[in-house]
């Protein structure tokens, strides 16, 4: 069963600029939820996604922003970007609501984004 | 409102010893909990979960971690470290919100192990 599959991988910004970040989850999940990671702030939730919906919301400006589409990819997208935007920016698949959801959550391998 | 504190930023073995993560939580509710566990440029993985059956919770690599409520706390042990095992290590807690987790993540203890 192939895992979470975050791209790119790595990229390098001005600030300014936006960046738009896709995560593929777990075949069979539903649920997408954002991260981010920082050797400041550490892993911050950013957002959830199910059946398209944002469900939940972090602590974040309106710069940050995602989608999920029917297949239940996401995508997350940041404008106007800061220095202080650089990050790992993780993304995780779970099963979604229901009773064989526990809250364990698989995460990709990341995005490491660079803002200069 | 949920909280979790990793007592330890660092923690450093010999290989062959016995590696104690340390981590306390706060919750409004009975949560979820889980041990992560992050290497170089990687994402996170799951190391073990507790959600409300055995107070003792045996993960991979012969990680396993005690639930004790009255302590709040969600110890890591693991009986003897190996190299491998060196890593940042995450103790999260999770609660129900709206049928969705909603994850608080601890600051992370980073395991360095020597020969």
């Amino acid at each position: 069963k192939a895992g979470v599959t975050q791209t790119p991988r790595y990229l390098i910004k001005t600030r300014g600029q936006q960046v738009t970040l896709s995560c593929s989850p777990i075949s069979g999940h539903r649920s997408v939820s954002w991260y981010q990671q920082t050797p400041g702030q550490g892993l911050q939730f950013l957002f959830e996604y199910f059946s398209e919906t944002q469900r939940n919301k972090g602590n974040f400006p309106g710069r940050f922003s995602g989608r999920q589409f029917s297949n239940s990819r996401s995508e997350m997208n940041v404008s106007t970007l800061e220095l202080g935007d650089s990050a790992l920016y993780l993304c995780a698949s779970s099963l979604g609501p229901g009773t064989a959801n526990t809250g364990e959550l698989f995460f990709g391998e990341g995005s490491r984004l660079t803002v200069l | 409102a949920q909280s979790v504190t990793q007592l330890d930023s660092h923690v450093s073995v010999s290989e062959g010893t016995p590696v104690l993560l340390r981590c306390n939580y706060s919750s409004s509710y009975s949560p979820s909990l889980f041990w992560y566990v992050q290497h170089p440029n990687k994402g996170l993985q799951l190391l073990l979960k507790y959600t409300s059956a055995a107070t003792l919770v045996k993960g991979i690599n012969g990680f396993e971690a005690e639930f004790k409520k009255s302590e709040t706390s969600f110890h890591l042990t693991k009986p003897s470290a190996h190299m491998s095992d060196a890593a940042e290590y995450f103790c999260v807690v999770s609660g129900r919100t709206g049928g969705s987790y909603i994850p608080t993540f601890g600051r992370g203890t980073s395991l360095i192990v020597h020969p």
